[in-house]
């Protein structure tokens, strides 16, 4: 079957514009998480989805960024006023239960750069 | 704080040659250790994993070596092949948030044929 997809694979931005990632799990996992990957380092995590609700948001850098999962399926990263230092990958993953021993399968991510 | 400490940044080596990998942490909360595989422009992908209650676990040519005391634990690719060459990351995840992966920076493996 699919696996996660991103959309869009890039995105250029200009300093202090607003921009969505969108991230489609695979069907019928519960949870995802995004994860934001700098160059030269391993992916930090930003948040984790259980259906609708953010049950951990805690890597979320600042108020600029927030996540949305309306219908427990898709979601939407959103980051206000972007600055040069959140270009990196945006990744997402999704699994299908809560316990972390099940995999998490990543996307291919969102290259982000803000110019 | 990083939390979990990747070496070597990068690694050479020819084919059919052992890799070796080497991950060290603090947090003793932490009780699983996952070991991802990413080539370019894709996403991270499970390798090979292994609880803190078991001193090694093998999966093909894919041997993860873990010790407790000294809370280390290293990826061993045997008989290394050129379609190794990727970017490995050792992760680990603690029993009290256990679906938030803590990741090691990342060692750039290439196998020269």
């Amino acid at each position: 079957g699919a696996g996660v997809s991103q959309t869009p694979s890039n995105k250029v931005t200009e300093k202090g514009k607003y921009v969505e990632l969108r991230c489609d799990p695979i069907s019928g996992h519960t949870a995802l998480y995004w994860y934001r990957q700098s160059l030269g380092q391993g992916p930090e995590f930003l948040i984790y989805f259980q259906g609708t609700g953010a049950a951990d948001d805690s890597g979320l850098p600042n108020d600029r960024f927030f996540a949305v999962r309306p219908e427990g399926s898709v979601s939407t990263l959103k980051i206000q006023r972007t600055e040069r230092g959140d270009s990196a990958v945006y990744l997402c993953a999704s699994s299908s239960r809560t316990s972390g021993r099940d995999t998490q399968y990543f996307g291919p991510g969102t290259r982000l750069t803000v110019l | 704080q990083q939390q979990v400490k990747q070496s070597p940044q990068s690694l050479i080596v020819q084919k059919g040659g052992i890799s070796i990998i080497n991950c060290a942490y603090e947090n003793t909360a932490f009780d699983y250790f996952p070991w991802y595989q990413q080539f370019p422009g894709k996403g991270p992908a499970l390798l090979i994993a292994i609880r803190p209650d078991v001193s090694e676990k093998k999966e093909g040519r894919f041997t993860i070596s873990f010790n407790k005391s000294a809370k280390q634990f290293s990826l061993h690719i045997m008989d290394s092949q050129p379609g190794d060459s990727a970017t490995y990351f050792c992760a680990a995840i603690s029993g009290g948030s256990n679906y938030k992966l803590t990741f090691g920076k990342g060692t750039l493996l290439t196998v020269n044929p």
